[in-house]
């Protein structure tokens, strides 16, 4: 079966420092990876999405970068980090779904809840 | 376009009395629906899914939800409530791609339960 994992699970951070989550999928081939973050109080957002190794793109302008350095590696980064970037930030993936369909749900992992002081 | 509305931003029900949270969508497409719970600090995980067989979906955990396409609704209920299923729950309608490779999900506000002995 598949599993996807993510860490940390919590992280404190100053303000300016910079930043690294990480999320692997095991189980599974060429997934599709995403990163979303869950502000308080308020829905998912979707950041980032990758079809394939090195394939990145962002839903959102932002301070955060991502990259696939492997086919089931997916990594979220940042500079400089600001406080608007405190969140709840969760890695999902998905098997490819045929062209024209919405049919593959979306598989989440436990989340990194980052507080920036 | 996609987009999902779910009517009750907090349900609160007794210990073993029946659970409703209500979801309407609306698609250009026809839709593919899914229901994810989040208990505190944690992932999403996929509770059930509807993708154009059987109208009625049986998920985990004793949930199951209704496609009702005249009512365009997705109404996710349970006969019975336990506490163990106090979390917040999204209604979630999926785009199907035409390019970008993979299907967008939106997601509803999210409907709080409450599950009271």
């Amino acid at each position: 079966s598949q599993t996807i994992h993510q860490w940390p699970a919590t992280l404190v951070q100053p303000v300016g420092s910079p930043l690294s989550l990480e999320c692997t999928v095991e189980g599974t081939s060429n997934p599709n990876l995403y990163w979303y973050r869950q502000a308080a109080g308020r829905g998912l957002q979707l950041l980032f999405y990758s079809v394939g190794i090195g394939q990145i793109s962002s839903e959102v302008p932002q301070n955060l970068s991502a990259s696939r350095p492997q086919d089931r590696q997916f990594i979220l980064s940042s500079k400089k980090l600001l406080l608007s970037d405190s969140g709840f930030y969760l890695c999902a993936w998905s098997k490819k779904g045929a062209f024209r369909s919405g049919n593959q749900p979306q598989h989440f992992g436990d989340g990194t809840r980052l507080s920036i002081l | 376009a996609q987009s999902v509305t779910q009517l009750d931003s907090h349900v609160s029900v007794s210990e073993g009395t029946p659970v409703l949270l209500r979801c309407n969508y609306s698609s250009s497409y026809s839709p593919s629906l899914f229901w994810y719970v989040q208990h505190p600090n944690k992932g999403l995980q996929l509770l059930l899914k509807y993708t154009s067989a059987a109208t009625l979906v049986k998920g985990i955990n004793g949930f199951e939800a209704e496609f009702k396409k005249s009512e365009t609704s997705f109404h996710l209920t349970k006969p019975s409530a336990h506490m163990s299923d106090a979390a917040e729950y999204f209604c979630v309608v999926s785009a199907p791609y035409f390019s970008g490779g993979y299907n967008k999900l939106i997601f509803g506000a999210g409907t709080r339960l409450a599950v009271h002995p």
